[in-house]
């Protein structure tokens, strides 16, 4: 499948901070998905892409649709504790559209000292 | 919501013993469900992708003789680890949509230790 390079690959920060992590493919995407994993849990959809140039807000969470098509970024502003967690970017394959079989970034994995 | 379930939770078996993961989808009917595979801190790989009433469909690099994959009805898929090794030992994670180019919701996941 086609690689989605993700990064940073990890972040600590203080709570109240923002932070802000990206994708980037070789390949261009047709949707973008962000998800969050807590330890020893399946992933959540956080926020989902469809278009190019998209700017989509879910609370303190804004993610973009490159207007490439072959990144996108997710923004958490005023970090809490709970925010920790491991954070995916993920797209259907080939070129697919919606969902379908989905290829995942390496993830993110956020540290939020209190 | 879409409730998807995972069972068991965790197992531990021996080397050379089989093992079977369950995944429910609890308040929707699924047509296709999917299994991947994670290793700690790495991302989620797709193995297979299951649908309701045919063969699964492997991924490249997945052996489908050792990972068996049935998906009998609508609402449970099983992934059977067969003549498992140590190094079988991982996260193992379903999902499950009720169409193909819907969101998929994600199973708890299941770990899977083989000693």
């Amino acid at each position: 499948g086609q690689q989605l390079n993700q990064s940073p690959q990890s972040m600590f920060i203080q709570e109240g901070e923002d932070v802000s992590m990206n994708c980037t493919s070789s390949s261009i995407f047709n949707t973008w998905l962000w998800y969050k994993q807590d330890p020893g849990e399946g992933p959540v959809l956080l926020i989902a892409l469809y278009k190019a140039g998209e700017l989509t807000s879910n609370g303190r969470l804004t993610a973009q649709f490159g207007i490439t098509r072959k990144d996108s970024f997710l923004n958490i502003s005023a970090s809490i504790p709970s925010d920790v967690g491991i954070y995916f970017c993920a797209g259907p394959y080939a070129g697919g559209t919606s969902y379908g079989k989905l290829t995942f970034g390496q993830g993110t994995i956020l540290t939020v000292h209190p | 919501g879409a409730v998807v379930s995972q069972h068991p939770s965790r197992v531990i078996c021996k080397s050379g013993t089989s093992v079977k993961i369950e995944c429910r989808s609890l308040d929707f009917q699924a047509t296709t469900m999917f299994w991947y595979r994670q290793f700690p801190k790495q991302s989620l790989m797709l193995m297979a992708t299951s649908n309701e009433g045919s063969k699964a469909t492997y991924e490249q690099g997945v052996e489908k003789d050792k990972f068996l994959i049935n998906h009998a009805s609508l609402t449970l898929s099983t992934l059977t680890v067969t003549s498992a090794h140590p190094e079988d030992s991982s996260f193992y994670i379903c999902s499950a949509t009720r169409d193909p180019t819907d969101e998929q919701y994600f199973g708890p996941g299941t770990r899977l230790t083989v000693t």
